[in-house]
């Protein structure tokens, strides 16, 4: 069965500090790898996503992520937190075009000042 | 564009009343999702159409939910009887079939029926 798994639920890390958010799939093919952010009341904004070539991608406001295929994952990652990175965020596997998504289950950062 | 556009943003309904929501998705996109988030089930996939035709609604929860999509620009999904365990956010999210593309999200309606 396809599935995401994100182990942290919730992570608090200081600003200015290094961010790693972990992510586990398992889908039956090469997989449409997504990473969303929430932010309270608001809907989910795209961060970046992996199709295919370079296994490390770039996203917005400074966070990138690396596929790796034989773990099955696509860790999200940020070298310098912001306060206005809190929030929460999803890692979410689909296929190519119509984009049928399966979300974890999220995990919300905490950052202190 | 301006996104996708869900109305309204926040609903309060009685339990027994008929709710609907609406979406309008980004001009040109062929494909439209509804998700349903909350906090025991995260985000799941209520049903999704290709070119105004529902695709996959193996999602819906029961018979008392009902999406349409008349047009190109335009969705609904309707809850009749409500009941207070469809107290959720809503998404309504669209996409493109050419090229590799993103689902867009719009900001959602939060349901909530007492």
């Amino acid at each position: 069965a396809q599935s995401v798994t994100q182990p942290d639920i919730h992570i608090t890390v200081s600003e200015g500090a290094s961010l790693e958010l972990r992510c586990n799939y398992s889908y039956g093919a090469t997989p449409y790898l997504f990473w969303y952010v929430q932010s309270p009341g608001q809907g989910l904004q795209l961060l970046l996503k992996y199709f295919s070539g370079d296994t490390l991608v770039q996203g917005i406001k400074g966070f990138e992520a690396e596929f790796k295929r034989s773990q099955s994952s696509f860790n999200l990652r940020k070298p310098s937190v912001h306060w206005s990175d809190a929030a929460e965020y999803f890692c979410a596997v689909g296929r190519g075009g119509y984009n049928k998504l399966i979300f974890g289950a999220g995990t919300r950062l905490a950052v202190h000042p | 564009d301006a996104g996708v556009i869900q109305s309204p943003r926040h609903e309060v309904t009685e339990m027994g009343q008929e709710v609907t929501l609406r979406c309008k998705p980004i001009s040109g996109h062929d494909y439209l999702f509804w998700y349903r988030q909350t906090m025991m089930r995260g985000l799941e996939l209520l049903i999704y159409f290709n070119n105004n035709v529902p695709i996959d609604d193996s999602g819906m929860p029961e018979d008392r939910f009902s999406a349409k999509m008349p047009n190109a620009s335009f969705s609904t999904l309707k809850i009749q009887p409500s009941e207070p365990r469809d107290s959720a956010v809503y998404f309504c999210a669209s996409s493109s079939s050419q090229g590799d593309t993103e689902a867009f999200f719009g900001q959602g309606t939060r349901l909530t029926v007492v």
